[in-house]
């Protein structure tokens, strides 16, 4: 079965740096491409950026690119998101999704990771 | 890049059909056929429910349709039932810089 298991909710101060994960099992982590989904309180959601984990190939949307970094260990099938510092509106929750080689949509989808930044 | 336009609600009676659009432009849904669907219920991580287009994943009901004319696609329920009821958002290949596009969301509500 396949699954993508995402870290836990995190409460952060405005500063503090953040890194989230998404480990996948029951497939070959590194033949799917992993994405990362913004979706703000009440809001629609919002492509981030991807990473091939088979040679790391990152791509970031450009209202993303800059403000986080994707990374992934393909030695222990996991996906990072990550923020070096981070502000009130990032405050969100996080999907990771799976990304066939071959195709343009998202056929999996984590549990979701809820970030809360505040003071 | 803009997100791709979806009317904000959309509602009908069970057993109706009901189509959610989604409008973009011709850099991102008019050139590429690789738009797909997904529904989101409340507390809920989206589903896969249209992919490149019209292809339904394994699983999912032939209620649901997708098609595309333009540069506008179109989600197609037929026979609602109140298990529908959630949110649906769009979402399109955009080219190689930007990658991908989500819609702005519908909301659908089963009378």
């Amino acid at each position: 079965e396949v699954q993508l298991v995402q870290s836990g909710a995190e409460v952060k101060k405005p500063g503090e740096s953040l890194k989230i994960s998404c480990k996948g099992s029951g497939y070959s982590f590194t033949s799917y491409w992993i994405g990362w989904v913004r979706q703000m309180p009440g809001k629609g959601l919002e492509w981030m950026g991807i990473i091939y984990p088979g040679d790391s190939d990152t791509r970031y949307s450009p209202s993303f690119q800059g403000q986080v970094t994707i990374s992934a260990d393909k030695s222990i099938s996991t996906a990072y998101l990550q923020w070096s510092s981070l502000k009130a509106s990032d405050t969100a929750m996080y999907y990771c999704v799976r990304r066939p080689e071959d195709g343009d949509y998202f056929d999996y989808w984590g549990q979701g990771t809820l970030v809360t930044v505040s003071s | 890049q803009s997100a791709l336009t979806q009317p904000a609600s959309v509602s009908g009676s069970p057993g109706q059909s009901i189509t959610i659009s989604c409008t973009g432009t011709s850099s991102d849904v008019g050139s590429y056929n690789l738009v797909s669907w997904y529904q989101q219920h409340p507390g809920k991580a989206p589903k896969l429910m249209i992919y490149e287009g019209s292809k339904r994943p394994s699983g999912v009901s032939n209620r649901f349709s997708g098609s595309k004319s333009g540069n506008t696609a179109s989600l197609t329920i037929s026979g609602l039932q109140a298990e529908d009821e959630a949110d649906y958002y769009c979402c399109s290949y955009a080219g190689s810089s930007t990658n991908y596009v989500f819609g702005t969301g519908t909301k659908v509500t089963v009378l």
